[in-house]
């Protein structure tokens, strides 16, 4: 089974702080993303990584950057966090094109 | 991308059948539509996926008509472990890259 972790189930955190979310993926998947999920609005793609070291923005990439040094993980980092940036996080990997993906279990961030 | 329109929420009872209809009229022709089931605190989980007529497997059907132009779900007997957030969507190897998840459809199994 692949399986797709994230570092934290919960954080909490302070305005301003740098926050960083780690997900490991292992089963040597191409792709990784990045979602955060909002009451009544779904989930929204913040990045994407198609191959180490290469990232693009997906829908809401404003106030997060990301990091792929490595093909099995991909990092999530709010720079300076904002009460704006409480949500869950999910990240999921694929091995490509529109096939299945394969979530994590989340990170539950609040920022006071 | 195709945009997609599903039912907000729907209720069942334990037992019957569950069919979710997502509509999706302007689908391309080399789009592929995928159901995602999501409980509470987890990460959305593939359900199905399917170009035309009919697919099934071991948890649900999908039923696509031949204009492609909607879908419906279908989750055989439910249970009340089947409460969940319903997610259809659509989109072809190019666009794999940069799936919509909508709102999805929010089923309530009732006892």
């Amino acid at each position: 089974d692949v399986k797709v972790t994230q570092s934290s189930r919960y954080l909490v955190k302070r305005t301003g702080e740098k926050v960083f979310l780690e997900c490991v993926q292992d089963m040597d998947h191409e792709n990784m993303f990045w979602y955060r999920q909002d009451p009544g609005l779904g989930l929204r793609l913040i990045y994407f990584s198609y191959d180490v070291k290469m990232k693009e923005k997906g829908d809401i990439p404003e106030g997060y950057s990301v990091s792929r040094e490595k093909k099995e993980r991909f990092s999530l980092i709010l720079e300076s966090a904002s009460t704006n940036q409480t949500s869950m996080y999910l990240c999921a990997s694929t091995p490509g094109g529109f096939s299945e993906q394969f979530f994590g279990p989340g990170t539950r961030l609040t920022v006071l | 991308l195709a945009k997609t329109t599903q039912p907000i929420s729907m209720d069942s009872y334990e037992g019957q059948e569950v069919n979710i209809t997502c509509s999706h009229n302007n689908i391309a022709t080399n789009d592929y539509i995928t159901w995602y089931q999501q409980f509470p605190s987890q990460g959305p989980r593939f359900i199905i996926q399917g170009y035309k007529t009919k697919v099934t497997n071991e948890v649900a059907s999908l039923f696509i008509p031949a204009d492609r132009k909607s879908s419906t779900l279908s989750l055989p007997r439910v249970s009340l472990s089947d409460t969940a957030v319903y997610y259809c969507l659509v989109g072809d190897e190019a666009a794999g890259n940069k799936l919509t998840f909508g709102g999805g459809t929010r089923v309530l199994v009732k006892p």
